[in-house]
């Protein structure tokens, strides 16, 4: 089992492009989760989803749009990337929303 | 609003000494609360989760504890090793059900 795949690991965007970030998950979790981390500041929750079809905002959702179209698929967009949305971003999966997450090996986003 | 502190950013101790790693909460009373390690390019890693209504949990040489009356949990590594040098996290859930992490300790272990 692959766990949670994060793609791409690596991107340099200039200010006011788009991207998608792609998560994918094998273990047919339920819930799936975007964070960010940036220094000083710790892991910070963009969005979640609790199935597929749904979408709920974190803490810092601003300039950030998500889609769970499939079940094991949770998709990040930048709509018109910022400087300020450099960082790296992480996506989690769990069974339940109590129970142990785990995680993609990041995606390293610097915009220019 | 419901806050969470590691009260060390940084850590450092000698090989083979006992680490101690503080996560204090304030604003609500999380029913359980989970620790993650995590090393440096890589995503966090789940390590224990303790309940509220347990004291003490234990995994080989990990051990955390649970204090809801001082809304506090410890993380110990005993017999430490310089392959437990990462940043810990701890983490427990906001009201909605999701976690919310602490900024972490980052424990340096000399050999």
């Amino acid at each position: 089992n692959a766990g949670v795949t994060q793609t791409p690991k690596f991107r340099v965007l200039k200010t006011g492009q788009s991207m998608t970030l792609l998560c994918a998950q094998d273990m047919n979790h339920e819930y799936m989760y975007w964070y960010r981390q940036d220094p000083g500041m710790g892991l910070r929750l963009i969005h979640y989803s609790v199935g597929e079809g749904t979408t709920a905002k974190g803490e810092v959702p601003d300039g950030y749009n998500v889609s769970r179209l499939k079940k094991q698929n949770f998709l990040l967009g930048l709509e018109s990337a910022a400087p300020s949305q450099t960082s790296v971003y992480f996506c989690a999966s769990t069974i339940l929303m109590n129970t142990e997450a785990f995680f993609g090996q990041g995606t390293r986003l610097t915009v220019v | 609003s419901q806050k969470i502190e590691q009260n060390s950013e940084a850590l450092n101790i000698q090989e083979g000494k006992t680490a101690t790693l503080t996560c204090n909460y304030t604003n609500y009373s999380p029913a359980y609360l989970q620790w993650y390690r995590q090393d440096p390019g890589r995503g966090p890693v789940f390590l224990l989760l303790i309940r509220e209504n347990e004291k003490e949990k234990r995994k080989e040489r990990l051990k955390v504890t649970f204090d809801t009356t001082l809304k506090q949990s410890l993380f110990h590594i005993t017999a430490s090793q310089p392959a437990d040098s990462a940043t810990y996290l701890c983490a427990p859930p906001r009201s909605q059900g999701n976690l919310i992490f602490g900024k972490g300790t980052k424990l340096s272990v000399k050999p």
